[in-house]
């Protein structure tokens, strides 16, 4: 069954440094999507991305984070500037098409920022 | 006031028992889900409504959209059901995904 695959599983970074977490969706999907939990707390949306351009995006995504699709299968989300309160888990997400579709979501990569 | 609240929080029951997590949300949505966290933090969909019932396996799903309510039943539960079980909502004309604070439920043997 395909699946969503996201790389590394779990990245430490020291503070200001850049992260790069890698997702590859599942191949016939076309809206992707990056959320993040805080341990301890709910899932939080970060961004939408659909025609590789972003079609939503929450207030947690500043000007710090952005996203790529530059190979037509990797989705990649880019932190530039890491801060402690980036430590979170990261999921990367999929799904076929627009409305209230079914999303499939990756393993997850933990961030731990020091 | 969060958009998607479920209760309870935590639930601790025995095997064997019937177990319902509620999820209330305050939003327009296009459909919900019923998913599930486990302790290595993966997320699995279980379901995705828009209106009735679903059913797979000894999970059960409602929604009442008039009520914007909707519970996760398991029938005879076991250990392994022991997880987090999140409601998300589709958002009414965004692409977003809106996640309640999760239910813990433990079952012992």
């Amino acid at each position: 069954e395909p699946e969503v695959t996201q790389t590394p599983s779990h990245q430490v970074t020291q503070m200001g440094q850049e992260v790069i977490l890698r997702c590859v969706p599942i191949s016939n999907h076309l809206y992707f999507y990056w959320y993040r939990q805080i341990l301890g707390q709910k899932v939080e949306f970060l961004v939408s991305f659909y025609n590789n351009e972003i079609s939503e995006k929450s207030e947690i995504f500043d000007d710090q984070f952005s996203v790529e699709r530059p190979d037509g299968s990797n989705f990649t989300l880019k932190i530039r500037s890491t801060k402690l309160e980036d430590s979170a888990m990261y999921f990367c997400a999929s799904r076929v098409t627009s409305g209230g579709y079914e999303q499939y979501f990756g393993p997850g990569t933990r961030l731990t920022v020091t | 006031k969060n958009e998607v609240e479920q209760s309870p929080q935590n639930l601790t029951a025995q095997e064997g028992e019937f177990i319902t997590i509620n999820c209330s949300y305050s939003v327009g949505i296009s459909a919900l889900h019923w998913l599930q966290q486990h302790p290595g933090g993966g997320i699995v969909s279980l379901f995705m409504l828009s209106s009735g019932k679903k059913k797979h396996g000894r999970l059960i799903a409602t929604i009442n959209i008039q009520e914007k309510h909707s519970s996760l039943h398991i029938t005879a539960s076991h250990p392994r059901d022991s997880a987090v079980y999140i409601c998300a909502v589709s958002i009414q004309g965004a692409q977003k995904l809106v996640f309640g604070q999760g239910t813990r439920l433990t079952i012992n043997p």
